[in-house]
Parts: structure tokens; sequence; C-alpha cells
């Protein structure tokens, strides 16, 4: 398979986890993203990496939450101190940038968190 | 503020009668506009990117077209299936807003048959 992959598809954690979640973007595409779908809406930005730089973070995204790409690969997602107001999908997406305009995302099947 | 709108909100049709969903943009300044397919619980489908210098781009029963200069998409969906129905969302990456992709709120579509 080589489209995005995301890992765990399903996670049920308690309030107070910490839970991380892992992305497998297509393997030549250089720019990496992570989205957060609520029910009913369209998917927010949190934040992109090209290569292993996180170049944005979006101002939704508060102190609890991180990511890496530590080798400009895969790239983690971690949530400490959850909160039922993460409850959400989480989307990652890839593309290929080469000189100007932004590529074609290709999104994985999302990482659902149920935070209880 | 950069933002996208997709009106309506859900939309419901015979098997047979094409689809049209639309999507607004409120800066004419993007890199492109890309329209994907969501069925319940799952990721998102890329259906088409049309480039802002296009004007359509068509895959199989599906055309999309870009207005720029009014901020609009139309996806249009030839005989529409019952494989159809899931929502369509579309989504831009403003120029002022960097490389990230800005969705609307997506269309739920039910085609029955």
């Amino acid at each position: 398979d080589t489209g995005v992959s995301q890992n765990p598809r399903h996670k049920i954690t308690k309030r107070g986890q910490n839970v991380t979640f892992r992305c497998d973007p297509i393997s030549e595409h250089n720019r990496l993203y992570w989205y957060r779908q609520t029910l009913g809406q369209g998917p927010e930005f949190l934040t992109y990496f090209q290569n292993e730089a996180q170049l944005e973070k979006s101002r939704l995204l508060s102190d609890r939450f991180s990511a890496e790409r530590p080798k400009g690969s895969f790239s983690t997602l971690e949530i400490q101190r959850t909160e039922q107001g993460d409850s959400a999908m989480y989307l990652c997406a890839s593309s290929f940038r080469s000189t100007s305009t932004t590529g074609e995302l290709f999104f994985g099947e999302g990482s659902r968190l149920t935070v209880l | 503020k950069q933002e996208v709108t997709q009106i309506p909100a859900a939309l419901s049709v015979p098997e047979g009668e094409n689809l049209v969903l639309n999507c607004s943009f409120t800066d004419s300044a993007i890199y492109n506009l890309q329209w994907f397919r969501q069925d319940p619980g799952k990721g998102l489908t890329s259906l088409l990117l049309i480039q802002s210098s296009q004007r359509e781009q068509t895959s199989g029963r599906l055309n999309a077209s870009l207005d720029k200069s009014s901020g609009r998409s139309t996806l249009y969906i030839a005989a529409s299936q019952p494989g159809d129905s899931a929502t369509y969302l579309c989504a831009v990456p403003f120029k002022a807003a960097g490389n990230k992709l800005t969705f609307g709120g997506g269309t739920r579509v039910l085609v029955k048959p």
C-alpha cells in the first residue's frame, strides 16, 4: 500500500492521559500536514512539516499538543493531559511541493480519539 | 479573513439525476482548489485538483469548474448513483495563509435508488 498510513485508527482514553498518533506519508512526499475534524465540520489545520522542519502551527494548537517529524519521514502527534474537547478525528496528509504551488494533498484514513 | 463556504450543507437526489455542488471562497488569491470525498468515519479521498490558472478539470463523471474572480467552484457529478452518497468537501490554499488548505464545511449527499 503506497498511500498515507495512520495508526492507531481508533483510540479511547480517559481524561488526563497522554496519547500519540503516528502518520507514515507517501514515501516521496516532502510535506506532511496534521488536521483535526469534529463531527459535521470540515477539517481544521493544526500544523505542517516540510521535510523535518515544522513550518507552521495553528493558534488553535494548545501547548498540550506537540508534533514531530524527526527524520523527515513519519510523524507523530502527541496530546498530553487529554480533555474531552480533544475528542475528534485526527487526519494526516502529505504532498510533494516542487517549486511554487502547493501540490495535491493525499489524506490517510484518520485516527479517531475518544476521551472519556 | 480567508473562508470557504459550501451551501447547501445537505442534498438528496434520486438516482440518475446530475449533482451540482457549490463552493465559494472569500479571497481570489489562491494556489489551487481541491475537491474531496469523505465516507462516514473515513479519511478524505482526493477527487480533483484545479490549478489557479485552469478553468475546469474532468475525471470520468466528475467535472469541476473554477472562477477565481467570483470566488466560486462547482463540482458536477453526472448521472448520480447510490455509491456517490458521501460528504463532498472543497479546500483552498490561500496565498495569504501560506501552504495549508482551508476547508469548507462540506455538502452531505444522499442519492436515493
